[in-house]
């Protein structure tokens, strides 16, 4: 089955900058990179995800990236906010009727004001 | 808006207890999702449907089952509730191949 890898496990930022958070997967079939946030208390929410057939997808300050020939895909955050303090997961799906994604461990992201 | 709702935020019980679980969502998506979270160690999936009357394990099935008797309503229960099931419960709904919408959690003790 799919595995994905998420990197770093914390990260600690100063607001205004830059986050980045890395995610590999080992399934050459994958073709559906979702991106969830999860504050404090509440469910994980979908901010942005990419499709197998794109490079790059910009939504305002956070863009995602993928590497298929690498296997792996970068979740940025740029002029960073301290409401971006969450816990954020990347996921990996095949194709198939049920989409059941493979989530990543968690990178805890901290921006201090 | 998707909403997917859990019963209960807050849950203690008490060792060998059968506990159940109740997810709602009112978007009539085919296909529901229970996880736990646990720190360090993720969303890691227990149970899943895809329609009425169906269901299939996940990662971590033991000491666990559901019931979907209705479309918008999955349930997870716990039959004979244990310490080392102390944990986070997320359910999670989606349409087809559309991404998953997640509730807010139980945050479920076992004592």
């Amino acid at each position: 089955g799919e595995n994905v890898e998420q990197h770093p496990s914390t990260l600690s930022v100063q607001e205004g900058d830059s986050a980045v958070i890395k995610c590999t997967y080992s399934d050459s079939a994958s073709n559906y990179f979702p991106w969830y946030k999860q504050e404090l208390g509440k469910g994980p929410q979908l901010i942005i995800d990419i499709r197998s057939n794109v490079g790059e997808k910009k939504d305002q300050r956070i863009a995602v990236t993928l590497n298929k020939t690498a296997k792996h895909f970068s979740l940025h955050i740029t002029e960073t906010q301290p409401e971006d303090s969450a816990v954020y997961f990347c996921a990996a799906s095949e194709p198939g009727g049920s989409y059941i994604p493979t989530f990543g461990r968690g990178t805890s992201l901290i921006v201090h004001p | 808006d998707v909403k997917v709702t859990q019963s209960s935020r807050y849950l203690v019980k008490r060792t060998g207890e059968k506990v159940f679980l109740e997810c709602v969502q009112d978007m009539d998506h085919e296909n529901m999702f229970w996880y736990r979270q646990d720190p360090g160690l993720g969303l890691r999936l227990i149970y899943f449907s895809y329609d009425v009357k169906m269901k299939e394990k996940g990662d971590i099935p033991e000491g666990y089952s559901v019931s979907r008797e209705k479309k918008e309503r999955f349930s997870l229960i716990l039959e004979s509730a244990s310490t080392n099931q102390t944990s986070m419960y997320l359910c999670a709904s989606s349409f087809r191949e559309r991404p998953q919408h997640f509730g807010d959690g139980t945050r479920l003790s076992i004592l």
